[in-house]
């Protein structure tokens, strides 16, 4: 049972334009939800990241909006850089205690130039 | 460049062998992670220690044991492993009671299990 999911395993956007990414998640006992960045033979790095009381927050070019009656966040990266072609994991943890983070299952962003 | 370091960063062993994998941060962090990751799926939790001590086993098989010496150190130690617990190992850390959930991982462990 996955408690977090992104439905699109790619995108691919052209150099300068908008990257939307989705994610969707189940248990509503999550607080803080994350984005990483992972490149291909190295650990995720961290992106940005939005409490649950919040609806959106905001990092230079990566903007994360949280919509929690749809259970939805999404990460705006605006204009999106050949270098940002990674794949991105949504992650959320939970307010029980249990500090572990739990990942969805990835967007690989192609950025074409 | 990463501050949690892990070795080694590429490890081929066989069913039988006896190995560790190692992790370091000095950021002051007192919560630690071992997280498991194959091709192509998210990275899933394998073990949390809190202030040295095992807060989350996940349950993990008792061919992988892990140990956390002090606040900076993170082992996990294989043996009898199967191919199919070929993956990237990845360790994290992170502040205890983090109001920002962050964790910060190094690069990880690819190991192989012949």
């Amino acid at each position: 049972d996955q408690q977090v999911k992104q439905n699109s395993p790619s995108l691919s956007v052209q150099e300068g334009r908008i990257s939307i990414l989705n994610c969707d998640y189940t248990n509503s006992m999550f607080d803080y939800f994350l984005w990483y960045k992972k490149y291909p033979a190295e650990g995720p790095t961290f992106l940005i990241s939005i409490s649950s009381i919040k609806d959106k927050n905001e990092d230079g070019r990566f903007t994360v909006f949280l919509n929690k009656s749809a259970k939805h966040l999404s990460l705006h990266i605006v204009p999106s850089q050949p270098g940002d072609s990674a794949v991105y994991f949504c992650a959320a943890r939970s307010d029980t205690g249990r500090r572990a983070l739990t990942f969805g299952s990835g967007t690989r962003l192609q950025v074409q130039p | 460049d990463t501050e949690v370091t892990q070795t080694p960063k590429h490890l081929v062993m066989g069913m039988t062998n006896k190995k560790s994998l190692k992790c370091e941060q000095h950021m002051g962090h007192r919560a630690m992670y071992w997280y498991k990751q194959k091709a192509k799926k998210p990275p899933e939790l394998m073990f949390v220690y809190s202030y040295e001590k095992l807060s989350i086993n996940e349950s993990v098989p008792s061919r992988f044991s892990p140990e956390c010496p002090n606040s900076s150190l993170l082992n996990l130690h294989l043996h009898a492993l199967q191919p199919e617990d070929s993956a990237l190992y990845l360790c994290a850390s992170s502040q205890a009671g983090g109001s920002t959930g962050e964790l910060f991982f190094g690069e990880g462990s690819r190991l192989t299990v012949l």
